[in-house]
């Protein structure tokens, strides 16, 4: 089955600079992978996903970037703000009725 | 909010109880998930729902029992839990399995503590 890897497990960044969390897959025909971004107390929410058939995808300050020969995707969060503090999962998917594939987590501390 | 409900939020249980966890949707959704969510693991697909019927049982055990009586409700039927099984409980909903790649959107979770 698919195996997802998410690294690192915590990252402390000043607000105003960048966050770059990454993430390797296992199985080769995923062709979709979204990231989640889930605050205490709350559901993990869908943020960005990104296909196969793109290699970047840009939503305002965050974007993310798929490598699919070398079966790894990022997420970059620019200029970060202290609401950006939260978990962030990075996940896999065949699609259609092949199930998610969820990373370990990333948790994202903006020092004000 | 993401349009997913959960109750309770928060659930205390000895071992020897009978509790239910209920999930409710209120997005015109036709497939239904249960994850649980332990610290430091990935989430766990526990259980899935397509148009009322199950399609995934990921060899959860059976004190864990699953309903779903309609597309817009989803239940955890939990009896003699495990304190191993203490974790946060979460909800998820999407359109419908198998019609591309569908997002998956969360409830709050109900976090459970089995003494």
């Amino acid at each position: 089955g698919e195996n997802v890897e998410q690294h690192p497990s915590t990252l402390s960044v000043q607000e105003g600079d960048s966050a770059v969390i990454k993430c390797t897959y296992s199985d080769s025909a995923s062709n979709y992978f979204p990231w989640y971004k889930q605050e205490l107390g709350k559901g993990p929410q869908l943020i960005i996903d990104i296909r196969s058939n793109v290699g970047e995808k840009k939503d305002q300050r965050i974007a993310v970037t798929l490598n699919k020969t070398a079966k790894h995707f990022s997420l970059h969060i620019t200029e970060t703000q202290p609401e950006d503090s939260a978990v962030y999962f990075c996940a896999a998917s065949r699609g259609g009725y092949q199930k998610v594939t969820f990373g370990t987590g990333t948790k994202l501390q903006v020092i004000p | 909010e993401t349009g997913v409900t959960q109750t309770p939020r928060h659930l205390v249980m000895g071992m020897t109880n009978k509790k239910s966890l209920k999930c409710e949707q209120h997005l015109g959704h036709n497939a239904m998930y249960w994850y649980k969510q332990s610290a430091k693991k990935p989430l766990e697909l526990m259980f899935v729902y397509n148009f009322k019927e199950q399609t995934e049982n990921n060899s959860v055990p059976s004190r864990f029992s699953p309903e779903c009586p309609n597309s817009s409700h989803l239940f955890l039927h939990l009896h003699t839990l495990q304190p191993e099984d203490s974790a946060l409980y979460l909800c998820a909903s999407s359109q419908a399995q198998g019609q591309g790649y569908e997002t998956q959107y969360f409830g709050p979770g109900t976090r459970l503590l089995v003494l």
